[in-house]
């Protein structure tokens, strides 16, 4: 069965602090693995890592995959109040038999909680 | 342009009942996932509708079914509904790979 497991469950840092959210994973016919951001309701896109090693950046997050080892990072610099959510790891499996096809396993998320 | 859309906002059923939860994706997207998040969990998959068909099941019971239309919308219905089934689900739509969620529907069975 896919697994996604997500450490820490829960960080409270102040703003300006950087932070390491991880994800590890075991998935039959790997794709891709995504981070998200859900801050109420819709879990809203940040990154799809395909291949090793090769960090993607976006303002003050970044993120790499490690298919040897089976995980991810993500990382904040700078934190900001805003950035306080819940980041999800997804990993996309191709659906068996079908190309086309593609699910989503979640890990169960990571609260972060930034204070002023 | 707009985004995925899902109907109702909130709802609220008793124990037995049956429900019927609705996506629309966004323009251009064929293909329609379905997922259940359970209060401070990740969300999981129930199924995925591409071409009306359902492409790819969850782990879930019969009791949750779907329907494709032919403009790509969707339904989610849940029969005999169970406290358990209380979750925000969501909906997301894609085309190729990238799956864009929508707001997602919270329902409250008591």
């Amino acid at each position: 069965e896919d697994k996604v497991v997500q450490s820490p469950l829960s960080l409270v840092v102040h703003e300006g602090d950087t932070v390491t959210l991880n994800c590890s994973y075991e998935v039959t016919n790997f794709r891709s693995l995504l981070w998200y951001k859900q801050e109420k309701k819709a879990p809203t896109f940040l990154f799809m890592l395909t291949s090793s090693g090769i960090e993607k950046k976006s303002g003050r997050l970044s993120s790499i995959l490690d298919k040897k080892e089976l995980f991810s990072i993500l990382n904040i610099t700078a934190t900001q109040t805003g950035d306080s959510a819940v980041y999800l790891c997804a990993v996309e499996a191709r659906i068996m038999n079908n190309n086309a096809g593609n699910m989503l396993t979640f890990g169960g998320g990571t609260r972060l909680m930034v204070k002023p | 342009d707009a985004g995925v859309t899902q109907s109702p906002t909130h709802l609220i059923k008793t124990r037995g009942q049956q429900v019927t939860l609705r996506c629309s994706p966004k323009s251009g997207h064929d293909t329609v996932s379905w997922y259940q998040q359970a209060l401070g969990q990740g969300p999981q998959f129930i199924f995925q509708y591409y071409e009306e068909e359902e492409r790819q099941r969850g782990n879930f019971p019969d009791r949750f079914s779907g329907h494709q239309f032919p403009n790509y919308s969707s339904e989610l219905n849940v029969n005999a509904l169970l406290l358990g089934d209380s979750a925000l689900y969501l909906c997301a739509s894609s085309l190729f790979n990238e799956q864009f969620f929508g707001p997602g529907t919270r329902l409250t069975v008591l």
